[in-house]
């Protein structure tokens, strides 16, 4: 059964504090990686794509790097107004996605 | 741009009451997902639908049914709602593109109460 594990569940930061949040998947015949955030009583609002071991995005401050068994975002110098929740999903053999619990961050002033 | 657009936003029905939710996707996206959240809980897969007709199933209740129309837009038709469908029901939208899995993009949710 494909399955998304991310850690930390929640985390907090002060402005400006870089760090890295991770999703470990195991997925048979990965399609695509997402990387979402979800703000409370928002739908998820996407990020990233990516397919293939070795790929990187970048947006602003924030970067994804996939592994074949992990995928990382990582934040830097980051500033209030990216307290949110992060959702890794990934996509397999169906259309369906499988959702991780999500990462909750709190960026301090 | 536009993004997906779901309505109402909120709705407060009664149990055994019956809700329609409807759902407009970003424009030339071809298929449309919906999903139920629960509070702390992972987005849970109901059915999808590609160019109008059924693509996949999901934990969708047989007291739930759904469509989507000629102009791509989807409606899910919820009967004798119970307590338990409080949730946050998402709609996302894709297109389809040969070679290359689109992602999947997510309205802000009706927010469906039971009381």
């Amino acid at each position: 059964e494909d399955q998304v594990t991310q850690s930390p569940e929640a985390l907090r930061l002060q402005e400006g504090e870089s760090s890295s949040l991770n999703c470990s998947y195991t997925v048979s015949g990965l399609r695509g990686l997402f990387w979402y955030r979800q703000d409370p009583g928002k739908g998820p609002e996407f990020l990233f794509t990516l397919y293939s071991a070795g790929e990187e995005k970048e947006k602003e401050r924030l970067k994804a790097t996939l592994t074949k068994k992990e995928s990382f975002l990582h934040i830097t110098a980051p500033k209030p107004e990216d307290s949110a929740t992060y959702l890794c999903v990934t996509q397999g053999g169906s259309e369906k996605l499988v959702f991780g619990k999500g990462t909750k961050l709190t960026v301090n002033p | 741009a536009a993004g997906v657009i779901q309505s109402p936003r909120h709705l407060i029905k009664e149990k055994r009451e019956t809700a329609t939710l409807k759902c407009y996707p970003i424009p030339r996206h071809d298929t449309v997902y919906w999903y139920q959240q629960g509070p702390g809980q992972d987005p849970q897969f109901l059915i999808s639908f590609y160019e109008k007709m059924q693509s996949d199933k999901g934990s969708i209740p047989d007291r739930f049914s759904a469509q989507q129309f000629s102009d791509y837009h989807s409606e899910l038709n919820m009967s004798s709602l119970e307590l338990g469908d409080s949730a946050l029901y998402f709609c996302a939208s894709s297109s389809r593109v040969r070679g290359e899995n689109q992602p999947q993009h997510f309205g802000d949710g009706t927010r469906l109460s039971i009381l």
